[in-house]
């Protein structure tokens, strides 16, 4: 079946410090897959997506390699700022059902001035 | 364009009680969908809509009902609330093609005493 495993948080981290958030999936065929962020109180709300095999996503700075060779789909940034704080999702969409959505557990980020 | 709204935004129940969440969306789209999310977790689908008359269970629909009558609206009911209930709901939509991402609303956080 498909799923999404994240690296645990919470993740603490420095302003300016380099980011990486894990994430690996188990699916059949190319799934799409997507990093959504939630911001405290708030809905999740897209951050980026990537559609096939060595696409990269980014966004704000953000950017994540569509890597099916090693089913992973990592989460990067090279400066995080405090406003990064928040709880980062990673999902997919179904290959045969492209309208079910697998998300991860979430793995929230602390960025400390 | 509001996108997806949900009322209302904050809600306590009594054990027993009965409520609807509602949940808007003014994008067309076909698909809707509501999760909830328990403190410190993931998202776990409840039910899910492919187009007006058209529902369908998620992985954790018992004590919920649905209904969509129109592409707009899809509300969730709760009857006899208990505390296990108590989670923040969320409601998504998207158009229905391969790649999409989905929507979200803002949430409804709900307490069952």
């Amino acid at each position: 079946g498909n799923s999404v495993t994240q690296m645990e948080g919470p993740v603490t981290l420095s302003e300016e410090a380099f980011l990486t958030i894990n994430c690996t999936y188990t699916a059949t065929g190319y799934p799409s897959l997507f990093w959504y962020v939630q911001y405290p109180g708030e809905g999740l709300q897209l951050l980026l997506k990537a559609t096939k095999a060595d696409d990269k996503g980014s966004n704000k700075g953000f950017e994540a390699t569509y890597r099916k060779e090693t089913t992973s789909f990592h989460l990067e940034k090279g400066s995080v700022q405090v406003s990064d704080s928040a709880v980062y999702f990673c999902a997919l969409s179904g290959v045969y059902n492209f309208n079910k959505f697998y998300f991860g557990s979430g793995t929230k980020l602390n960025v400390k001035p | 364009n509001a996108g997806v709204t949900q009322t209302p935004k904050f809600r306590i129940l009594k054990i027993g009680q009965s409520m609807t969440l509602q949940c808007t969306q003014d994008m067309n789209h076909n698909y809707m969908y509501w999760y909830r999310q328990d403190p410190g977790m993931g998202l776990k689908l409840i039910y899910y809509s492919v187009g007006a008359g058209i529902t369908d269970k998620g992985e954790v629909p018992n004590g919920y009902n649905v209904s969509r009558s129109t592409t707009e609206d899809f509300p969730l009911r709760l009857e006899l609330a208990a505390p296990s209930q108590t989670s923040v709901y969320f409601c998504a939509s998207t158009p229905g093609g391969v790649n999409d991402e989905q929507y979200f609303g803002p949430g409804t956080r709900l307490t069952v005493t």
